[in-house]
């Protein structure tokens, strides 16, 4: 069936570290895939997403590249500051219905 | 834009309880969603609509009611409330037709003693 894997469950970076967050995913098909973000006390909130493979998409000094070949989606950010820190959710559309498949998450904590 | 409204925000109820949760869009959005989010189990859906009156199960379903009594709002229902469910539920909403973009709104921590 559909999944979505991030390994990683906790990642601590001190500020100005290169931030990178593992995303696989297994499907048929060409899903779209999506990053969201949640903050403490919010509820998600998009990221970033892309539709077509091997794009690339970017948003607040945050991308993404959808890698086809490796059925990766990893997240990567060149220099992370304290107000980064939160949870990501790695996400694909899910074949033939209106589900996301969300991965377990990862959370980001930065040190100043 | 829009917003999605979570009630209430915090839920206290004693176990074999049957508690309800509210979720409110003004998106004007087809599809709403119901997801419980457990501690490094991310989130899981429960529950879905695609349109007014309309309800589909997710993977979560067991021990849980919905209703979509008009486009605006979907509720859940926990039919008899266990400690283990403890967890934050959060409402989504996408406007269909063609865009998977989910709006999410702040969630309901449910405590259950």
């Amino acid at each position: 069936g559909d999944s979505v894997i991030q390994m990683q469950g906790q990642v601590t970076l001190s500020e100005n570290d290169f931030l990178f967050i593992n995303c696989t995913y297994s499907t048929t098909g060409y899903p779209t895939l999506f990053w969201y973000v949640q903050y403490s006390g919010e509820g998600p909130q998009l990221l970033l997403q892309v539709t077509t493979a091997n794009n690339k998409g970017s948003s607040r000094g945050f991308e993404a590249t959808y890698d086809k070949g490796t059925t990766s989606f990893h997240l990567q950010k060149t220099s992370v500051q304290e107000i980064d820190s939160a949870v990501y959710y790695c996400a694909m559309t899910s074949s033939g219905s209106w589900q996301l498949i969300f991965g377990s998450g990862t959370q980001l904590t930065v040190m100043p | 834009g829009g917003i999605i409204t979570q009630t209430p925000k915090f839920l206290i109820g004693q176990e074999g309880q049957k508690l309800t949760l509210k979720c409110q869009q003004n998106f004007n959005h087809d599809t709403m969603y119901w997801y419980r989010q457990d501690s490094g189990k991310g989130l899981r859906l429960i529950y879905y609509s695609i349109t007014e009156n309309d309800l589909q199960k997710g993977d979560l379903s067991e021990g849980y009611d919905a209703s979509r009594e008009k486009k605006s709002s979907f509720s859940l229902t926990v039919t008899s409330a266990q400690k283990n469910e403890m967890a934050v539920f959060l409402c989504a909403s996408t406007p269909g037709q063609g865009s998977y973009e989910q709006y999410f709104g702040p969630g309901t921590r449910l405590t259950v003693l």
